[in-house]
């Protein structure tokens, strides 16, 4: 089965750090980019970014450039996503997504992860 | 910047009854990239329509996807219980088109 599975929960504080993870299972890691989604509890979708685990190509939507950090990391098929300095209003849940198309980022997203709920307390 | 504008905010109708949900793109889509995916509560999206007319592995032929240029139709023909859920449409394509809509809640009435 093609899997993307997620790390669990976080709880953290206004400044902290914070690394979440999405490990890919089923399929050839390389051949497809990574995205990740926010959503805050209650509301739509949000684009982040993409990476592609074959080349470390990644982009960023403006809203979240300077704000995060998006790697892949080939021999453990993970990729992650990462904060220097937690906000308060980075609190939602976090999605992973494989595109529909291999070797293409900006695709229709078929395979989710189960999400990640991160919450930061000010 | 474009925007997906997605309509009605919320759908009330009945199992067995039809459900059209409409998806409007202020900028034109080059080669109908749009998608539609359903989302349960404590679930992750799912994806319904790809290309905005192209169903995905396993979604039943009561989906059906439409539209062209900034104007796109989600059809549901018979609502089942397990398809009362909020639906998002999305276009994508190159990093400054990529949106989400703010989404599409069909409820029981």
């Amino acid at each position: 089965d093609v899997q993307l599975v997620q790390s669990g929960s976080e709880v953290r504080e206004s400044g902290e750090s914070l690394e979440i993870s999405c490990k890919s299972s089923g399929y050839s890691f390389n051949s497809y980019w990574i995205v990740w989604v926010r959503q805050v509890p209650g509301k739509g979708l949000e684009w982040m970014g993409i990476t592609n685990p074959s080349d470390s190509d990644t982009r960023y939507s403006p809203s979240f450039q300077g704000q995060v950090t998006i790697s892949a990391d080939t021999s453990t098929n993970t990729a992650y996503l990462r904060w220097t300095s937690l906000k308060a209003s980075d609190t939602a849940i976090y999605y992973c997504a494989r595109p529909v198309r291999v070797n293409w980022g900006f695709d229709a997203l078929e395979i989710w992860g189960q999400g990640t709920m991160v919450t930061v307390s000010s | 910047e474009s925007v997906l504008t997605q309509s009605p905010d919320t759908l009330s109708l009945s199992p067995g009854e039809g459900a059209t949900l409409s998806c409007r793109a202020t900028q034109f889509l080059p080669s109908n990239y749009l998608a539609w995916y359903q989302q349960k509560p404590g679930q992750p999206p799912r994806l319904l329509i790809y290309r905005a007319s192209s169903r995905a592995a396993g979604i039943p032929d009561r989906f059906s996807g439409s539209g062209s240029g900034t104007d796109f139709t989600l059809t549901i023909s018979r609502l089942e219980p397990e398809d009362f859920a909020m639906y998002y449409c999305h276009q994508y394509g190159n990093s400054p088109l990529i949106a989400f809509s703010g989404g599409t809640k069909v409820e029981m009435k």
